[in-house]
């Protein structure tokens, strides 16, 4: 298995502009993470699925992001419009019946 | 404050050394994760616990669920232990991991 892939890899972008974030869970896997990390805060929740239906969301800073997952292949993280204090690094992670979390290698984006 | 409590949190040791790395918790948990993150930033799971003690190799991982605390031990420590150990519990109401703060760990040869 090729474990969780995320893309891209790195992201810079320009204060102002929409950064779309994507993940491809584990196949089989019926929950999906998505993680911040940044050096103040270390990791923190942002949103998590199961069976593709967003169960917890509180974690989301602002309306400035948005997290869907149209099938159980693939979830999204948005933000529009980004900030410079957006930049972390976004990790996706799923697991199978909410156990053992599988992480991706992560997204480092910075907000210029 | 915190749910989940790492000490300590930068740890420098010489090659050899026994390592022991701490996490105390203040919420019911269903189980607790001890995950490792390189320099290169991928993060790995090495451990989950519910109860007592596991080991993989050279680490160590216990668990006191009465007292809300867990070690991780590294018996031998070696240059490529080199990481952060990131102490993560989940909690007994969810699915979604609380993570300590993590704790910097440089094995020098």
């Amino acid at each position: 298995d090729a474990g969780v892939i995320q893309s891209p890899r790195h992201e810079v972008t320009e204060m102002g502009q929409e950064v779309t974030l994507r993940c491809k869970p584990i196949s089989g896997h019926d929950y999906l993470f998505w993680y911040r990390q940044t050096m103040m805060r270390g990791l923190e929740l942002l949103i998590y699925f199961n069976n593709n239906v967003p169960i917890d969301d509180s974690g989301m800073p602002e309306d400035r992001f948005s997290a869907k997952m149209p099938n159980a292949s693939f979830s999204t993280l948005k933000i529009q419009p980004s900030e410079p204090r957006d930049s972390a690094v976004y990790f996706c992670a799923s697991s199978l019946q909410g156990i053992r979390q599988f992480f991706g290698p992560g997204t480092r984006l910075t907000v210029l | 404050k915190n749910e989940v409590e790492q000490s300590p949190q930068n740890l420098t040791a010489q090659e050899g050394e026994f390592i022991t790395i701490n996490c105390s918790y203040s919420v019911g948990i269903s189980a607790l994760h001890w995950l490792q993150q390189h320099p290169g930033g991928g993060i790995v799971s090495l451990f989950m616990l519910s109860s007592g003690k596991k080991k993989h190799g050279r680490l160590i991982a216990t668990i006191n669920i009465q007292e809300k605390h867990s070690s991780l031990h590294i018996t031998a420590s070696h240059p490529r232990d080199s990481a952060v150990y990131i102490c993560a519990v989940l909690p007994d109401s969810g699915y979604a991991l609380n993570f300590g703060k993590g704790t910097s760990l440089l094995v020098t040869p």
